[in-house]
């Protein structure tokens, strides 16, 4: 079965760290294009990141220089760590496989990420 | 700064169609733009109804379908039925590796 499972979410303080983990089945994550999203609560979905299949990266301008995405191909598993959190990063973190350019296909169930003072 | 816009709500009867917009703050959406369409309901992940401006994603009811209409992608629902209510999110992609999602249009069927 297709599948991605996110963890790595809670409650941490403001300028704080967090790594997010976001573990494959069914597909193998390093073959595909995969980015984070994220929704805060009560609002809409924010694209956040995407890593290409050939390893380049990208962020949206609300996160370039304090997230960075990665992946571990011996694990089938995409990451995101977040730095220097604000009190706006707090959302429901997805993520999902990316059909490039079109559209994203396959979804977690979501990670919570709560930046408090 | 590049908005997409969609309509903050809308309404339509059972049986009814309507059709939701996908703007620029600045400019025309064109299909190289690929916009997507996505149904989400609360608590739970969105859902690809519409990718590439018009291309159904699998399992999807015909009665969803997507377009260009004027300078904006839409998305037409048609013989809309209580479970479409939902809120639904366009989504554009920039190019170099940038996507950006409208603000989504909250969708009532009564």
């Amino acid at each position: 079965e297709v599948q991605l499972v996110e963890s790595g979410g809670g409650l941490i303080q403001l300028g704080g760290s967090l790594r997010l983990s976001c573990a494959a089945s069914g597909f193998t994550v390093s073959s595909n294009y995969m980015s984070w999203l994220r929704q805060a609560p009560g609002k809409g979905l924010e694209w956040v990141s995407v890593i290409y299949s050939g390893g380049s990266t990208y962020y949206a301008d609300s996160v370039r220089g304090r997230f960075t995405i990665s992946r571990d191909k011996s694990k089938n598993t995409l990451y995101l760590q977040m730095n220097s959190l604000r009190a706006e990063d707090t959302a429901v973190y997805y993520c999902a496989r990316t059909r490039y350019p079109d559209d994203f296909d396959i979804w977690g169930q979501g990670t919570m990420v709560t930046v408090s003072s | 700064q590049t908005v997409v816009t969609q309509e903050p709500s809308f309404s339509v009867s059972p049986g009814g169609t309507v059709t939701l917009t996908c703007g620029l703050s600045s400019g025309s959406v064109s299909t190289t733009y690929h916009p997507s369409w996505y149904q989400q309901t609360p608590g739970q992940a969105p859902r690809t109804l519409i990718y590439n401006t018009n291309t159904r994603s699998s399992g999807v009811p015909d009665r969803f379908s997507g377009s260009i209409l004027g300078n904006k992608a839409a998305l037409t629902i048609t013989g809309a039925r209580a479970d479409d209510e939902s809120d639904y999110y366009c989504v554009l992609y920039m190019g170099s590796g940038i996507w950006v999602f409208g603000g989504g249009t909250k969708l009532t069927v009564l």
